[in-house]
């Protein structure tokens, strides 16, 4: 049974880099044919994605947060990462990592989430 | 990119009545080549993820109870619970995934018993 787990800082100050991690169990990332994604949800707001990451290392971003976010993926370690630079209180939110139903689609949809983590940024 | 607005914002209905909810999407997520509709639904309660209802706009999840419906093409679509359980007080989201990014959401709609 595929399960996904985010790990990482739940408090970052601005201007600083957030960094989180997801560990995938149940799926080998080496070869998968699906892609691997972030999304975020700010405390009683809806959804944002964020990116997607494919095994060979393409990414997909969102342009409005393009500049500042970096995806990538460690197959020997199934796992995929997010950092997010310049970070402002904005960025406070649950930070999801998701993976899709459908093969080779970026964007969903998510069929497999991790249940989430909450960062805070604040100084 | 595309904007993806739902109606109404929040909705009470009674245990065992119809509860329908509606999304639209700023452009078409109707892909030609294959004829299907680029939209998913999903549930969420408080302090979950998101789960998946609803797929291709029509296409129930394995294990969704039967009472919840999608439908729609192009640009509207509609999520429609035939008889409302108490379980299904929860906020929905509808998704477009069609083409390029942003993959984006609806603002979400509060769903409640009356």
């Amino acid at each position: 049974q595929l399960k996904l787990q985010e790990s990482g800082p739940g408090l970052v100050k601005p201007s600083e880099t957030l960094s989180l991690t997801c560990t995938v169990s149940g799926d080998s990332l080496t070869r998968s044919p699906y892609y691997w994604a972030w999304i975020r949800q700010p405390p009683g707001k809806t959804l944002e994605w964020i990116g997607s990451v494919y095994h060979t290392g393409t990414t997909y971003d969102s342009p409005s947060l393009k500049s500042r976010v970096a995806i990538s993926i460690d197959t020997s370690k199934n796992q995929f990462s997010l950092k997010l630079t310049s970070v402002s209180a904005a960025d406070t939110a649950v930070y999801y990592c998701a993976r899709p139903r459908t093969i080779a689609l970026a964007g969903g949809p998510f069929d497999s989430w991790g249940q989430g983590a909450l960062v805070v940024v604040s100084s | 990119d595309i904007v993806m607005t739902q109606s109404p914002d929040s909705l009470a209905v009674s245990l065992g009545e119809r509860a329908t909810i509606n999304c639209k999407a700023s452009r078409s997520v109707l892909y030609s080549l294959n004829n299907k509709n680029y939209l998913a639904w999903y549930q969420q309660k408080p302090g979950q993820p998101p789960k998946l209802l609803i797929y291709w706009a029509s296409t129930r999840e394995s294990g969704v109870p039967d009472r919840f419906s999608g439908s729609g093409s192009g640009t509207d679509f509609t999520l429609t619970i035939s008889s409302l359980q108490a379980e299904d007080v929860a906020v929905y989201y509808c998704q477009q995934y069609h083409s390029s990014p942003p993959y984006t959401f609806g603002q979400g709609t509060k769903l409640d018993i009356k």
